[in-house]
């Protein structure tokens, strides 16, 4: 899988709007755009994902680049639950088993 | 109604041990996976069972031996365990084969400790 580049840490305070970038330069045409997020003590969890559009879903909205090379998480309001880290991930067509985690961005909320 | 859930939540073991740890999943998925997480908080793929079958296995110790009975169960059994093997394990499950956009559901983990 193509490789994926987040900053470690963001901050964001309560009830503001959070942008969660991520860089993936060397995406191919049939990767998909994946984020998943892991709340402390849990399983990762699925936010939302995508192709080559823009997507919304209730959780969160997803902007990608025309190029595809990059997208940003977008958090229309951040509560404190949202604190976690947030993986971008890259997974490539039909017979792509796995997901490849990297280090993903540790998202601070404060109240 | 959890959707993937595994037991024990906590296992704490002496070095040698044989255990496993078991998942179901009651959403009708077909692919089954087993995760690692380590201290440094690194999520790594282990195993991917497809239909019962077994598709990814990742450079893992053969101590470590998954078991598919049927599609909603994906057991992992670790013989001789070893202090490295301290880790948060988790499951997850996809309804296909996690590429055009499938999304994998995780269960709620099991924290392993080698003594």
């Amino acid at each position: 899988d193509a490789k994926t580049t987040q900053p470690n840490s963001m901050e964001s305070n309560e009830e503001e709007p959070v942008h969660l970038p991520c860089n993936h330069s060397t995406i191919s045409g049939t990767d998909y755009i994946h984020w998943y997020r892991q709340l402390p003590s849990q399983g990762p969890e699925y936010v939302i994902h995508g192709l080559t559009s823009n997507v919304n879903n209730r959780m969160a909205s997803l902007a990608i680049a025309e190029d595809r090379k990059s997208s940003t998480l977008i958090l229309h309001r951040a509560t404190l639950r949202d604190a976690a880290v947030y993986y971008c991930i890259l997974n490539s067509g039909a017979g792509s088993y796995q997901l490849t985690f990297g280090k993903g961005t540790k998202l601070s909320v404060i109240p | 109604d959890t959707a993937v859930s595994q037991t024990p939540k906590y296992l704490v073991t002496q070095m040698g041990n044989d255990k496993s740890i078991k998942c179901e999943q009651n959403l009708g998925h077909d692919t089954m996976y087993w995760y690692k997480q380590d201290s440094k908080k690194f999520l790594k793929i282990m195993f991917s069972y497809n239909n019962k079958e077994l598709i990814i296995n990742e450079t893992v110790p053969n101590r470590f031996s998954p078991k598919s009975p049927d599609k909603a169960h994906l057991n992992l059994h670790i013989n001789s365990l070893e202090l490295g093997d301290s880790a948060v394990y988790f499951c997850a499950s996809s309804l296909g084969t996690s590429g055009w956009g499938d999304t994998q559901y995780f269960g709620p983990g099991t924290r392993l400790t080698v003594l």
